[in-house]
């Protein structure tokens, strides 16, 4: 079966280091990938997408990598910032029938001053 | 530009009782899809539509229905609420191969 897995375990780090967080996939064949910030109480909010022949993408201080061999996708945040705290979603879209968003469970980033 | 509405923000139903949960896109995106998120088990998707007049299960849709009467509307229905309906629930448009917009979720409880 399809799955999407994102480590379960809140990321604890420093300021002004930088964060890596993981999402691997099993099954599937994504046409793109996707990671969305959520904080609480909050829908998700896009920030970046990485097409299936992209091998890395960077805006500002993020960046994604996509390794469809591996099938596993790595977002880093550099310089992190308290502001930074937030649950990040991994989001994979299909490339066969009609597009879809399936999510993985998340991970909570923690960067404490 | 509002991007997706959805209303209510709150509701508490007593267990069997039906609503209709609203949604509104203002992006003109043919895609408009219904998650539900619960503690430890992230978004999940109930149904989706892939343009107007279409609509498709997901991975939960057993005691939803929904309708997709226009391209700027689409709603949830829970016709008979269960206490396993309690959840918060995201309304969601997207074309695609871009980012998808979230409303601000409908946070459920069934009692």
């Amino acid at each position: 079966s399809q799955k999407i897995e994102q480590n379960s375990e809140a990321l604890n780090i420093q300021e002004g280091k930088t964060a890596t967080l993981t999402c691997n996939y099993t099954n599937y064949s994504p046409a793109y990938l996707q990671w969305y910030r959520q904080d609480p109480g909050r829908g998700p909010v896009f920030l970046l997408l990485i097409r299936e022949n992209e091998k890395e993408k960077r805006k500002e201080r993020l960046k994604v990598t996509f390794d469809t061999t591996l099938k596993q996708s790595l977002f880093h945040i550099t310089a992190s910032q308290p502001a930074d705290s937030a649950t990040y979603l991994c989001a994979l879209e299909s490339n066969s029938g009609y597009s879809t968003l399936t999510f993985g469970k998340g991970t909570m980033l923690l960067v404490s001053p | 530009n509002a991007g997706v509405t959805q209303t209510p923000k709150f509701q508490v139903l007593k267990t069997g009782q039906s609503m209709t949960l609203q949604c509104a896109q203002d992006m003109n995106h043919n895609s408009m899809y219904w998650y539900r998120q619960d503690p430890g088990m992230g978004l999940r998707l109930i149904y989706y539509s892939a343009s107007e007049g279409t609509t498709d299960k997901g991975e939960v849709p057993n005691g939803y229905n929904v309708s997709r009467l226009n391209k700027r509307e689409f709603s949830l229905r829970l016709e008979s609420a269960a206490p396993s309906q309690t959840s918060v629930y995201f309304c969601a448009s997207m074309r695609e191969g871009t980012e998808a917009f979230f409303g601000q979720g409908t946070r459920l409880t069934v009692v």
